[in-house]
């Protein structure tokens, strides 16, 4: 079965400029979950959507946000792009439940110059 | 601030050895550990998701332990291989209006032939 889809792979923007990445869940997960990874950081929550609601948000600013369609594919949206937003940025869907493990993306890496 | 803290953070190991290594978590409000195995240029693969304090999971040579009384899991590999080498993370998972991960650092594994 198809896993996590995320494109574009690898994103090069400058400063100030806006940024979408988008990811598409395996067949039947509506839980879809973001998560930027930085060197010094490590894996971040960014935040949670189900059923095109945003349940769970992280310790992000404003500038990060994002969306879930009716097909449960999910996008991320960053804007007024900073150095500091370079990054991977990992999707990630699962079924609801506590036994469930998450499915991730293959990520997008980001780079603002 | 919930702490999620894995020990150590890199190990090298040769080939044939058995290896393990340690996860810590808060104690209270326990709801589930995930443990992931993330080989470079992939994306972060479900090994184990535990629930229930005493729960051992087992995967071919890979098995996990869980203890929610005193915070802790452990992630062991016996006769380790090339193949294993990777960054193992754990996640612990938290409901705040919904599910979300939050990642130690991870423990990465180097296996010399």
């Amino acid at each position: 079965k198809a896993g996590v889809t995320q494109t574009p792979r690898y994103l090069i923007k400058t400063r100030g400029q806006q940024v979408t990445l988008s990811c598409s869940p395996i067949s039947g997960h509506r839980s879809v979950s973001w998560y930027q990874q930085t060197p010094g950081q490590g894996l971040q929550f960014l935040f949670e959507y189900f059923s095109e609601t945003q349940r769970n948000k992280g310790n992000f600013p404003g500038r990060f946000s994002g969306r879930q369609f009716s097909n449960s594919r999910s996008e991320m949206n960053v804007s007024t792009l900073e150095l500091g937003d370079s990054a991977l940025y990992l999707c990630a869907s699962s079924f609801m439940g506590r036994q469930y493990g998450y499915t991730f993306g293959s990520g997008t890496r980001l780079t603002v110059v | 601030i919930l702490n999620v803290e894995q020990s150590p953070q890199s190990l090298h190991v040769q080939e044939g050895d058995s290896t393990n290594f340690t996860c810590s978590f808060p104690s209270s409000n326990f709801y589930a550990l995930h443990w992931y195995r993330w080989e470079t240029a992939k994306s972060p693969e479900a090994l184990f998701v535990m629930t229930l304090n005493g729960d051992e999971k087992k995967k071919g040579r890979i098995s996990a332990t869980l203890n929610t009384k005193e915070g802790y899991s452990y992630l062991y590999i016996k006769g380790s291989q090339p193949e294993d080498s990777a960054t193992y993370l754990c996640a612990f998972v938290i409901i705040q209006g919904a599910q979300k991960l939050v990642f130690g650092q991870g423990t990465r594994l180097t296996i010399n032939p």
